[in-house]
């Protein structure tokens, strides 16, 4: 499977964008780029994800560069309840399903 | 719809004991997952099941056995707890196994083993 690389850590003040980096410079064409999130003590969530245009929902947004080799979580307006560790793993079309989950990005979000 | 629920939410047992691990789905999902999360690491998955009455070993199976008699359940057991096994295990399920299938996982299951 391919590999995903993120920062370990990364601050945001609460109410302003976030920009959560990714890259995959491995990634097949037929990898879909998955997120999601671990709120402390809690299960992984689903936040997006999408394969080769962005995409929005109404937790996040989610920039795929044209070559697909990095992608990028928005979210738009962070909140106090938005600070977790942020994953994004690459999801192959024809796999067993199961997720390979990294270290992720922990995000802070400062009052 | 309650999702993906795990049964119990904390467990304490010695060295040598064995436990279930329940998870239950109730969105109609045919694979579920196990996996189990050290601390400072991401999840690694122990066992996963493609449908009903099949179950198949992951990236770390050793010392756990699974069982899939209902579609809705997918129980992991430990026959005889070691203190490695301390760690949190969180179920999982998805409709289908493809790329663009998300994951719904459960509360998780904190287990030490003293």
């Amino acid at each position: 499977d391919a590999k995903t690389t993120q920062p370990n850590s990364m601050e945001s003040n609460e109410e302003e964008p976030v920009h959560l980096p990714c890259n995959h410079s491995t990634i097949s064409g037929t990898d879909y780029i998955h997120w999601y999130r671990q709120l402390p003590s809690q299960g992984p969530e689903y936040v997006i994800h999408g394969l080769t245009s962005n995409v929005n929902n109404r937790m996040a947004s989610l920039a795929i560069a044209e070559d697909r080799k990095s992608s990028t979580l928005i979210l738009h307006r962070a909140t106090l309840r938005d600070a977790a560790v942020y994953y994004c793993i690459l999801k192959r079309e024809g796999s067993q399903g199961n997720l390979i989950f990294g270290k992720g990005t922990k995000l802070s979000v400062k009052p | 719809n309650a999702g993906v629920t795990q049964t119990p939410k904390f467990r304490v047992l010695k060295t040598g004991q064995s436990m279930t691990l329940l998870c239950a789905q109730d969105m109609n999902h045919e694979y579920m997952y196990w996996y189990r999360q050290d601390p400072g690491m991401g999840l690694r998955l122990i066992h996963y099941s493609v449908g009903e009455g099949t179950t198949a070993k992951g990236e770390v199976p050793d010392g756990y056995n699974v069982s899939r008699l209902k579609k809705q359940n997918f129980l992991l057991g430990l026959e005889s707890a070691a203190p490695s096994q301390t760690s949190v295990y969180f179920c999982a399920s998805s409709k289908l196994a493809g790329g663009p299938y998300e994951q719904y996982f459960g509360p998780g299951t904190r287990l030490t083993v003293t």
